[in-house]
């Protein structure tokens, strides 16, 4: 079957950096998307990627090793507005998005 | 409008009620989506469409029924509510099968 672990909840401190890890087991592999989702809001794009390497983009950034079948966001000098969950999401040979369930990231002052 | 609409915000619906959510975008995306969203599990997909005039099944489609008459919207149907379909429903579009999704604001729907 397919399958796509996150660990279900992380604390950080305001100011702080956390990583966020992401396996994925699926049928084929077309790229890894991180959304975020704040609570009782949809979820919003972060970052793409399809290639191994680590991609950056302001704050954020996302790394991919396709031979290990993982993936993990960076979040860098953290925020409190970053209190949230964030979904890693695999697109498989069909081109259909699997979710995992999410990590609930807690920013404490 | 800008991006994806969805309609009605909540809804408390009987058991064995019809009901039917509302998804337009603006957007021209030829892909759109439904999902609902549950505690403790990951967005699961119930329906698709790659362009208008065709469909899809997702990973949980029994219940539920979807048409794409048009390029922007995609109505999804309940044909008779039970209890387990209370959930937060999410429309989602794409430029293609291979972009990334774009997501509505949702409807909770309750089924007592």
């Amino acid at each position: 079957g397919q399958n796509i672990d996150q660990p279900t909840e992380m604390t950080a401190t305001e100011g702080a950096i956390v990583q966020i890890n992401c396996t994925y087991q699926t049928s084929g592999f077309n790229g890894l998307f991180w959304y975020q989702q704040h609570a009782g809001e949809a979820p919003t794009f972060l970052s793409y990627n399809v290639l191994d390497g680590l991609e950056e983009k302001g704050r954020f950034s996302s790394f991919l090793s396709r031979s290990k079948g993982y993936s993990y966001l960076l979040l860098k000098e953290l925020q409190m507005k970053d209190s949230a969950s964030y979904l890693c999401a695999v697109r498989d040979s069909n081109y259909q998005l699997i979710w995992g369930a999410g990590t609930k990231l807690i920013i404490k002052p | 409008i800008a991006g994806i609409t969805q309609a009605p915000t909540s809804q408390i619906l009987a058991a064995g009620r019809r009901m039917t959510l509302r998804c337009t975008q603006d957007m021209r995306h030829n892909a759109m989506y439904w999902y609902r969203q549950d505690l403790g599990l990951g967005l699961r997909l119930i329906h698709y469409s790659n362009t208008a005039g065709t469909t899809g099944k997702g990973e949980v489609p029994d219940g539920y029924s979807v048409s794409r008459a048009n390029t922007d919207d995609f109505p999804l149907t309940l044909a008779s509510a039970v209890p387990s379909q209370t959930s937060v429903y999410f429309c989602a579009s794409s430029d293609s099968t291979s972009g990334g999704q774009f997501f509505g604001p949702g409807t909770r729907l309750t089924v007592l």
